[in-house]
């Protein structure tokens, strides 16, 4: 399934608290990204990067953080101050400036 | 910022015909222009993609068109199957952004037995 891997792939939390997304490859890709993804939407990019140690906002980053400390990891933690995390999550990998990106296979969170 | 629009949002098509989707794309620098198709509770998976230099390209059933003048891309899909009943999305990368890749709403493609 390409090598890129998403847990968990349910998650419940209470609102106020924060929630950690894990996505881990094993393809050797460069850059990583995090889009969400509402009921009937498309995929709207939260955080991507390029490069280890390095990372840049997407259109809806207000309320998400990241880190890139691996080459093989990228996880996304959801604040309390996103105002609706309610969503399902998609992680992705791609290994060159116009390379595939690789999906992993999502996380749905529910937030109440 | 970078936007990406695609049409339509719903497409039903009877078994056999085709479907046409189409994108605009706003920043001019885009250079990457791929395909994902997602079929229900699964990841997108990339099924065609195009690059700047090239103004068609064609795999078995599914072609892709790229009008760089314009800002516009679409998506074919000729004798179309029930098993191509999904949802496909258009994005478009590259430009000031580098790896920036901004996705279109999707269509939801029903195909009619």
């Amino acid at each position: 399934d390409g090598g890129i891997t998403q847990s968990p792939k349910y998650l419940f939390r209470k609102e106020g608290q924060n929630v950690t997304l894990s996505c881990e490859q094993n393809l050797n890709h460069d850059a990583m990204y995090w889009y969400r993804q509402d009921p009937g939407q498309g995929l709207r990019l939260i955080y991507y990067s390029q490069i280890v140690n390095d990372f840049q906002k997407g259109d809806i980053a207000e309320g998400y953080s990241v880190s890139r400390e691996k080459k093989e990891s990228f996880p996304l933690t959801v604040t309390s101050a996103q105002k609706n995390p309610t969503a399902f999550y998609l992680c992705a990998s791609s290994d060159s400036y116009l390379g595939e990106q690789y999906f992993g296979p999502g996380t749905r969170l529910t937030v109440t | 910022g970078e936007n990406v629009e695609q049409h339509p949002s719903t497409l039903s098509v009877q078994e056999g015909d085709s479907a046409v989707i189409k994108c605009t794309y706003s920043d001019s620098a885009s250079n990457y222009f791929p395909w994902y198709k997602q079929e229900l509770g699964k990841r997108p998976q990339l099924i065609i993609d195009i690059r700047s230099n090239v103004g068609e390209k064609k795999d078995q059933r599914i072609a892709v068109t790229l009008n760089k003048t314009a800002k516009h891309f679409s998506l074919h899909i000729t004798e179309t199957q029930p098993e191509d009943s999904a949802v496909y999305f258009c994005a478009a990368r590259g430009g000031v952004g580098g790896f920036k890749t901004i996705f279109g709403a999707g269509t939801r493609l029903f195909v009619k037995a």
